[in-house]
């Protein structure tokens, strides 16, 4: 088994801040999401990494960075905190090959901007 | 785009009593995938498919490729079954596009 960690669990932002969030990874997973959890709506793509150093724009990039370091790490960017923005962020992986490749998802980061 | 429409959006169920929530999808999907958000917020895995029918306790699911729909079953729901309920669809390539979830709550 395996385990997807994302810090930090809670973030709290001014706005305009620029703020990251990190997920690792050790399913030796090669592709990797960040997501957008708004609440009442589904999860929307924000940014997803086929492979270390790749990256791949989601429906929801503008507005973000991501930053794929290593295989086991995928890192996302707030460029510029939005007032009052509420959220969680969700970091998925899945590997790669076959039709049979479910994710897997970290427990959330949750943003809060005042 | 591709889209997933999840049916119903809420739903009240009394404990031991069943129902099912629907996933339409408006593109042909290769795999869909279902999901119970926890009382923390994590989203827990609940079935993975391909194609056919799983099976786990009290929860089944379907998936139809060619008709574009899935279907999750929850039969003589618990207290603790209640919480949101996601299906995601998983394109050709490397997206997945999810529902917009189903809060379940059940009631003694």
């Amino acid at each position: 088994g395996g385990i997807i960690t994302q810090t930090p669990k809670f973030l709290i932002g001014q706005e305009g801040q620029k703020l990251t969030l990190k997920c690792q990874q050790n399913f030796n997973h090669d592709t990797m999401y960040w997501y957008r959890q708004d609440s009442g709506k589904g999860l929307r793509l924000i940014y997803y990494s086929i492979t270390e150093n790749d990256l791949q724009k989601g429906d929801l990039s503008e507005g973000y960075d991501a930053s794929r370091e290593k295989k086991s790490s995928f890192s996302l960017t707030v460029t510029s905190a939005q007032k009052n923005e509420m959220a969680v962020f969700l970091c998925a992986s899945r590997s790669v090959g076959g039709l049979d490749a479910e994710q897997f998802f970290g427990p959330g980061t949750r943003l809060t901007v005042l | 785009g591709d889209q997933v429409e999840q049916s119903p959006s809420a739903l009240s169920l009394h404990e031991g009593t069943g129902s099912a929530l629907r996933c339409n999808f408006t593109t042909t999907m290769r795999a869909v995938q279902w999901f119970r958000k926890n009382s923390r917020g994590s989203l827990i895995n609940l079935f993975y498919l391909a194609s056919g029918t799983k099976e786990n306790g009290r929860l089944k699911s379907a998936f139809d490729s060619k008709e574009r729909y899935s279907t999750l079953h929850i039969r003589d729901a618990q207290l603790e079954d209640s919480g949101t309920y996601f299906c995601a669809g998983r394109t050709g390539g490397y997206k997945v596009v999810f529902g917009s979830g189903t809060r379940l709550l059940v009631s003694p």
